[in-house]
């Protein structure tokens, strides 16, 4: 068990540029989700997959925000003309998700840093 | 909606001493999980300790243990015989019954004194 992977860690770029994050989740976990995280504050949630359908977006989530999950795997979160306001850093997290009160607990990745200048 | 509160924004402990982190939430539901969550400084979230609404006895790990008062929405985390290591910033979260997204709280900075 390899944990949650998050690639790449840190991303520079430049404003109106098209970026995109990938997260591994632990292998035979359903769910997937995507947070946002700006310092000092909690993460907060924005789109969760049940293996490969978003089953959830939050209205933080704006037209230029678009996350797959094709295979149900490894998950993608692209953002398309970034903006200042982007800069976050981008967490993923998995879990079991199959049913049952016990699969529920959430592990996070090392989270993608992003920064648009 | 769900929210979680976290009142104390930054905290101290001596090493070896024991300290609370207080914890609220808001929601109409009837089962549900709470977590604390540790972030070290430039490092990726862990779980510290989970509890289900649906169980009365606290949760216990090791050093850590929580007060879960439901009928006041409250959830707190105590730490014991503090270590230097302990020193992070620590998320309370709430997830709904069908263990769906984390509703975070703002955190609290726990810095550990030697």
């Amino acid at each position: 068990d390899t944990g949650v992977s998050q690639n790449p860690r840190h991303k520079i770029t430049k404003r109106g540029q098209n970026v995109t994050f990938r997260c591994d989740p632990i292998s035979e976990h359903n769910r997937l989700y995507w947070y946002r995280q700006t310092l000092g504050q909690g993460p907060e949630f924005l789109t969760y997959f049940q293996n490969e359908a978003q089953l959830e977006k939050s209205r933080l989530l704006s037209d230029r925000f678009s996350a797959e999950r094709p295979k149900g795997s490894f998950s993608t979160l692209e953002i398309q003309r970034t903006e200042q306001g982007d800069s976050a850093m981008y967490l993923c997290a998995s879990s079991l998700g199959a049913g049952g009160r016990d699969q529920e607990t959430q592990y996070f990745g090392p989270g993608t840093r992003l920064l648009v200048l | 909606a769900q929210t979680v509160t976290q009142s104390q924004p930054e905290m101290s402990v001596q090493e070896a001493e024991t300290v609370t982190l207080s914890c609220t939430y808001d929601t109409s539901e009837s089962d549900y999980y709470l977590f604390w969550y540790k972030q070290p400084p430039s490092r990726q979230m862990i779980l510290v300790i989970r509890q289900e609404a649906y169980k009365q006895q606290n949760a216990t790990e090791n050093r850590f243990s929580v007060n879960f008062q439901k009928a006041a929405k409250s959830f707190s985390l105590k730490i014991s015989d503090s270590q230097l290591g302990d020193a992070a910033m620590y998320f309370c979260a709430y997830s709904g019954e069908y263990g769906n997204k984390l509703v975070f709280g703002a955190g609290t900075i726990l810095r550990v004194k030697s």
